[in-house]
């Protein structure tokens, strides 16, 4: 199984809502990432896990949550976002720190 | 600060024309360096990445890139291109300090023409 699944992929959600978005792989990487890409734009990394620690929170709002409950999961956790928060939500795994091979589809949100 | 810069944001060209997207970046370090490419409403997938070893390094579907250490240059090539290769195609280096930080350039948009 080489892929990385992320749902939902699509939420809509309002200002005052709290939502998850879900990423999942079973290729054993122990490296799991967060990342942001508006339209017309590369993406921008959030967070990374590394054997299920925080490794990386690239100054991020406390708006956005992130959560590894173990290896083969990440979740982030939405609550009082922004509509320029709107955008979509990838998330990846690695084996190591080499670099990323595998991205999921994304979750794309819309923030009203 | 470490960036990667990508010369051109739109390439247009003709089924059958060659194409080289250029990528340069800052950074003294070693780095490993990528290519992705995300079609139209797909995800995006790695196309090659160079580690180390010989510069050139052949990826998917005809594509290859060249890494020049002097230049800080790893530019995309593929001598024929074909409507299927419409995409945006985004350079990206993990900088090799057992860290996991991947920056990735601003990506070019490539239109091929039928």
């Amino acid at each position: 199984d080489t892929e990385v699944t992320q749902t939902p992929k699509h939420l809509v959600m309002g200002m005052t809502n709290k939502k998850s978005l879900k990423c999942e792989q079973h290729m054993g990487h122990r490296a799991m990432y967060w990342y942001k890409q508006k339209a017309k734009k590369p993406p921008e990394l959030m967070f990374v896990y590394s054997y299920e620690k925080l490794s990386i929170n690239e100054s991020v709002p406390s708006r956005f949550s992130p959560e590894c409950p173990n290896s083969s999961l990440l979740n982030l956790h939405l609550h009082a976002l922004q509509p320029e928060d709107s955008a979509l939500y990838l998330c990846a795994s690695s084996q190591d720190s080499e670099g990323i091979r595998f991205f999921g589809p994304g979750t794309r949100l819309t923030v009203l | 600060a470490q960036s990667v810069s990508q010369h051109n944001h739109h390439v247009i060209l003709s089924e059958a024309a060659s194409l080289e997207l250029g990528c340069n970046y800052s950074y003294g370090g070693t780095v490993n360096l990528f290519w992705y490419v995300q079609y139209p409403g797909q995800h995006l997938q790695l196309l090659l990445k160079y580690f180390s070893g010989d510069p050139l390094v052949k990826g998917i579907k005809g594509f290859e890139a060249e890494f020049i250490k002097s230049k800080f240059s790893f530019n995309l090539r593929k001598p024929s291109v074909q409507w299927s290769d419409t995409a945006e195609y985004f350079c990206a280096v993990t900088l090799n300090t057992g860290g996991f930080k991947t920056i990735f350039g601003a990506g070019t948009r490539l239109f091929v023409k039928a």
